[in-house]
């Protein structure tokens, strides 16, 4: 396994808070990428990384930031958070060669009231 | 862009075999991956297709048609803990190789 750690798993927070989200991989992999799942939806991609501190947008990016400042840790801020951002949250890893699968962690389950 | 169909939901028997179909639209082909995901879980990695062809590995089984568009899992000898999500994703070809995914089969396996 890839190695995925995300923090926290559980979160409760209030409309209009700032909201950070971290993955840490111990795998080396070059890319990252956070998704949010949503019945009916599935996965949508909201940023991805290819390198330290090169990142770019998914299909619903808006309200998100994120950074990467080391190779293994990738970030995911909701700077002032609304309840259409309620999701559980999946952070995945791979190399970035096109035949290797991803890898995912366990999910951050976040309400957001 | 990229258009990724699967059905939503699906029944099926222990024991028997079930297909679950992956039709797809992009503009380059650079590959197609199978996910499982229980419920409250990761997705986990199942099966890659790149080229035409059947692909097998235990009791699943991935085939691909570039030139349709289309994929299918296999899942013979069904057991219980097959009730899951299943998970269809497109690599592009071209510049980067973000996959897209479809937004997946719930697959419901009773006795």
């Amino acid at each position: 396994d890839a190695g995925i750690t995300q923090s926290p798993r559980h979160k409760v927070t209030e409309t209009g808070t700032p909201v950070t989200l971290r993955c840490h991989q111990t795998e080396n992999h070059r890319y990252m990428y956070w998704y949010r799942q949503d019945p009916g939806h599935g996965l949508r991609l909201i940023h991805y990384s290819y390198g330290v501190k090169d990142t770019d947008k998914g299909e619903v990016s808006d309200g998100y930031s994120v950074s990467r400042s080391k190779t293994e840790d990738f970030l995911l801020t909701l700077e002032s958070a609304t309840s259409s951002q309620t999701s559980v949250y999946f952070c995945a890893t791979d190399t970035g060669d096109s035949n290797q699968p991803q890898h995912f962690g366990d999910g951050t389950r976040l309400s957001i009231l | 862009g990229q258009n990724i169909d699967q059905p939503t939901e699906m029944t099926a028997t222990e024991g028997a075999i079930v297909q679950i179909n992956c039709t797809y639209q992009t503009s380059g082909f650079n590959g197609l991956f199978w996910y499982q995901q229980h419920a409250g879980e990761a997705p986990t990695f199942l099966s890659y297709n790149v080229l035409d062809g059947l692909e097998e590995k235990g009791r699943f089984s991935s085939f691909l048609s570039r030139s349709k568009g289309y994929s299918y899992l296999l899942l013979k000898e069904l057991q219980m803990k097959d009730s899951a999500s299943y998970l269809c994703a497109v690599r592009q070809s071209g510049g980067s190789y973000i996959p897209t995914f479809g937004r997946g089969t719930s697959l419901i396996v009773h006795p």
